[in-house]
């Protein structure tokens, strides 16, 4: 499959601060996604983009589509402990029936 | 219930058993994934049913046997496993493969091999 670059791979941040990761790819991809997993449970969908340079927010959370279709980041603004989680981008080619996922950002954020 | 669920949630197996893993979609889905989630590595498709028929097989070695006997359930069986396979086994359902970025994931059983 397409190797995707995630980073950072671990961020402790304090509550209230802003967060940022990214994801990347050698390749071109038609759909970017950002999943949540919670420790013990399986990855919860946050985002799903669609279309180059698209913007979508979800509550606190922001994504986008890079524009050269190779790229993608997800913002999470003041942050809250139960934000604490592992993130990971997915892309999915144009005529692929599968996806691609980073390795994922640990995030932990104190009180 | 509702969504995916996975049974068992955990489960320990010597080299030499045989064990299954049972996931069970409550969506209407009729595509079903496994995947294998090891830690620091990207999640690792394993196998995809659409339909009930086996539309893809990611390489994955005959001690892993996957069984999909209706579009509600499939099954994950274990035999001769190596320490090596020891990971986080994700169940997963979309309405079909096309669908596969609407994907609902299910908690997963952690499995370690001794």
């Amino acid at each position: 499959g397409q190797q995707l670059n995630q980073s950072p791979q671990s961020m402790f941040i304090q509550e209230g601060e802003d967060v940022s990761m990214n994801c990347t790819s050698s390749s071109i991809f038609n759909t970017w996604l950002w999943y949540k997993q919670d420790p013990g449970e399986g990855p919860v969908l946050l985002i799903a983009l669609y279309k180059a340079g698209e913007l979508t927010s979800n509550g606190r959370l922001t994504a986008q589509f890079g524009i050269t279709r190779k790229d993608s980041f997800l913002n999470i603004s003041a942050s809250i402990p139960s934000d604490v989680g592992i993130y990971f981008c997915a892309g999915r080619i144009l005529s692929g029936y599968a996806l691609n996922f980073g390795k994922g950002t640990s995030l932990l954020v104190t009180p | 219930e509702t969504g995916v669920t996975q049974t068992p949630r955990h489960l320990v197996m010597g080299m030499t058993n045989k064990k299954s893993l049972k996931c069970e979609q409550h969506l209407g889905h009729n595509a079903m994934y496994w995947y294998k989630q090891s830690a620091k590595k990207p999640l690792e498709l394993m196998f995809v049913y659409n339909f009930k028929e086996q539309t893809e097989n990611n390489s994955v070695p005959s001690r892993f046997s996957p069984e999909c006997p209706n579009s509600s359930h499939l099954f994950l069986h274990l035999h001769t496993l190596q320490p090596e396979d020891s990971a986080l086994y994700l169940c997963a359902s979309s309405q079909d493969r096309g669908r596969v970025h609407e994907q609902y994931f299910g908690p997963g059983t952690r499995l370690t091999v001794t």
